[in-house]
């Protein structure tokens, strides 16, 4: 079965610190992976996307990373904000015509002043 | 529209009773999912429609969950015989196209429903 862990489940830090979030993941075959961002009381939104042969893309203070070979995927957040504060969501789609992407349980971050 | 909207945006309900959860996707946008969140989880997917068929369904816990998307655009969802384990905010989403040639899906507020 494909699945798809984050890590950590929490994590609280401070306004203006860097932190690094954990994704593995064991779907195969693999077409591309996104991190959501999840505020509270909303629908996720996409950040950033990377493909088979992306290594690292950014999207502003957010910078993804992907190790196809071992299949993990990681996202930072430098110099954070209050605003940053949601859960982060890692989300694996398969390559075909359809597929069913497999959603990871997310990593709920709080960023305290 | 200019996104994917969700109506009720909260439903509370008694345990056996029939409710209806509606989804208004992207303007163009041929595949609409509908997922499942409990909280504290990522979403659980339900099922998927290419157009107005639904191309896996095999996400729906049981019978008592329908999904129906008649003009390829709006979609209900719709359970019957309510039980308190069916509490949970609903999502649904859109894309172009499906999400593993790269297309974003776009998701709405999602429907909080709470079985009593």
């Amino acid at each position: 079965k494909n699945q798809v862990e984050q890590s950590p489940q929490s994590l609280i830090i401070l306004e203006g610190k860097n932190c690094t979030l954990q994704c593995n993941y064991t779907v195969s075959p693999f077409s591309n992976l996104r991190w959501y961002k999840q505020d509270t009381g909303r629908g996720p939104v996409s950040l950033t996307i990377m493909t088979f042969s992306e290594n690292t893309k950014s999207n502003g203070r957010y910078t993804a990373t992907l190790d196809a070979d071992t299949k993990q995927s990681s996202l930072h957040i430098t110099a954070s904000q209050l605003s940053d504060s949601a859960s982060y969501i890692c989300v694996v789609s398969e390559p075909g015509g359809y597929q069913k992407v497999t959603f990871g349980t997310g990593t709920k971050l709080q960023v305290i002043p | 529209g200019a996104g994917v909207s969700q109506t009720p945006s909260n439903k509370v309900t008694e345990k056996g009773k029939y409710v209806e959860l509606r989804c208004d996707p992207i303007s163009g946008h041929t595949a609409l999912y509908w997922y499942r969140q409990s909280l504290g989880q990522g979403p659980e997917f339900l099922i998927y429609f290419q157009g107005t068929g639904a191309a896996d369904d095999s996400g729906l816990p049981n019978d008592r969950f329908f999904a129906v998307r008649p003009e390829g655009s709006v979609s209900t969802l719709k359970i019957q015989r309510t039980e308190r384990g069916d509490s949970a905010v609903y999502l649904c989403a859109s894309s172009l196209a499906p999400p593993g040639q790269g297309h974003e899906q776009f998701f709405g507020p999602g429907t909080r429903l709470t079985v009593l």
